[in-house]
């Protein structure tokens, strides 16, 4: 059963970089793409972007600026950056496989911006 | 991007009765559509995929059908485990996006 667990600053003020990781224990990470989603608090779910194993990544256009993903597969992790947050990037962060759709997902990090 | 619009955005139900959540997409996705069951404070649940295909360990109250830019989530006999949100999701195209959601409750 594949597990996924994510770690990362929870806490932020505007203008910082949000830095989020996730680990994959317990089945296979390559051949996959690697996800990360977002959801306000109360909203719904947004898509930010994906990575895969040998670093190949598509990002969600709205974000696309302020995103950096990156792949370690020494360790079966997978990393998301966020630079110049806002209050509007306050959400619960989620990690998840990608296997077209969503299969496995991480706990989920509640990530506020706040001054 | 695929706009995905859900109805309703809240349906009242009762134990037992038959619930149908609507699905529409502002173009065509085949059949590349994913259902999703959250509960709060809780990640998403995979329920259906490729708009029909039930994941495996989901009850088979649970239906999706349509493809296309129409589809539907449909729960037979609702059970107290399934009062929860649901989500539906294209993945024909990026960004892959999400309904608004559609919460079930008493």
């Amino acid at each position: 059963q594949v597990h996924l667990q994510q770690w990362g600053a929870g806490l932020l003020k505007p203008s910082e970089t949000l830095s989020l990781t996730c680990g994959v224990q317990k089945g296979p990470f390559s051949g996959y793409f690697w996800s990360w989603i977002r959801q306000p608090p109360g909203k719904g779910l947004e898509w930010i972007g994906e990575i895969n194993y040998s670093g190949t990544t598509n990002y969600n256009s709205s974000l696309r600026s302020r995103i950096t993903m990156s792949v370690d597969t020494s360790r079966n992790e997978f990393s998301l950056s966020l630079s110049s947050v806002t209050a509007a990037d306050t959400a619960v962060y989620y990690c998840a496989r990608a296997s077209s759709p969503f299969d496995y997902w991480g706990q989920g990090i509640l990530v506020t911006v706040s001054s | 991007d695929i706009q995905m619009t859900q109805s309703p955005s809240t349906l009242s139900a009762s134990i037992g009765d038959r619930v149908t959540i609507t699905c529409r997409a502002s173009q065509t996705v085949s059949r590349w559509l994913a259902w999703y069951q959250q509960k709060p404070g809780t990640p998403p649940k995979l329920l259906i995929f490729q708009a029909s295909i039930l994941e495996s360990g989901v009850p088979s109250r649970f239906s999706g059908g349509g493809s296309g830019t129409e589809f539907t989530l449909t729960i037979t006999s609702l059970q107290p485990d399934d009062f929860a949100s649901y989500y539906c999701q294209q993945y024909n195209s990026y960004p892959y996006t999400f309904g608004q959601g559609t919460k079930v409750d008493i």
